[in-house]
């Protein structure tokens, strides 16, 4: 079955330090990926999105994330983290069936201290 | 690009009264839409999904119900509210690469 698995549920990173957050899916075809944030009260913003090419792909706000294919990985990093990161994390895969479903990681919690 | 707006913002209704929220979508055309909740400290759970006009499906058995009325406006609604139903409830859309697009939520307080 297709999942998603963010094994940190809580990260603390200090303000400038650099990031990487992981992600590991099961799926039994060429995924498409995505990861997400979240600030508290608000909706799913798309950071960035892999679904051919160059393994590497860039986001917006200075992310960037690597395509394993052999670890089944999708990882998210930034160099240098920024307080305003602080936020909350989804790792996705898709897409599911009809409806071009996507399953969602349960989310890793950044803080950021200054 | 998209852009998807929900109302209300924020409720509290008492338990066993009715609900509807909408979730209105620009920019698009035929979009699969979705409802999502997430409880407080939890994921995102996907309780309905629609291809196309008048088209629901559901992922969860539950006291909810979802309708889509017309090609850009998503409802979801419960006859009776339980204790159980408050939550973040998120309405998206998909986009051109199987990506979703979210709104801004609503915030829902059942007393």
């Amino acid at each position: 079955a297709q999942s998603v698995t963010q094994p940190d549920i809580h990260i603390t990173v200090s303000e400038g330090a650099s990031l990487e957050l992981r992600c590991n899916y099961s799926y039994g075809a060429t995924p498409y990926l995505f990861w997400y944030v979240q600030s508290p009260g608000q909706g799913l913003q798309l950071l960035l999105k892999y679904f051919s090419g160059d393994t590497l792909v860039q986001g917006i706000k200075g992310f960037e994330a690597e395509f394993k294919r052999s670890q089944s990985s999708f990882n998210l990093r930034k160099p240098s983290v920024h307080w305003s990161d602080a936020a909350e994390y989804f790792c996705a895969v898709g897409p599911l069936e009809y409806g071009n479903k996507l399953v969602f990681g349960a989310g890793t919690i950044l803080r950021v201290k200054s | 690009s998209q852009t998807i707006h929900q109302w209300p913002a924020t409720l509290v209704q008492p338990v066993g009264s009715p609900l509807s929220l909408e979730c209105t979508v620009e920019g698009t055309s035929n979009p699969n839409l979705y409802w999502y909740r997430q409880a407080a400290g939890r994921g995102l759970q996907l309780l309905f999904y629609s291809v196309g006009i008048g088209q629901i499906s559901s992922e969860v058995p539950q006291n909810l119900s979802a309708s889509r009325p017309q090609d850009r406006q998503f409802i979801l609604s419960s006859k009776k509210l339980l204790l159980s139903d408050s939550g973040f409830y998120l309405c998206a859309c998909s986009g051109t690469s199987y990506e979703q697009y979210f709104g801004p939520g609503t915030r829902l307080t059942v007393t």
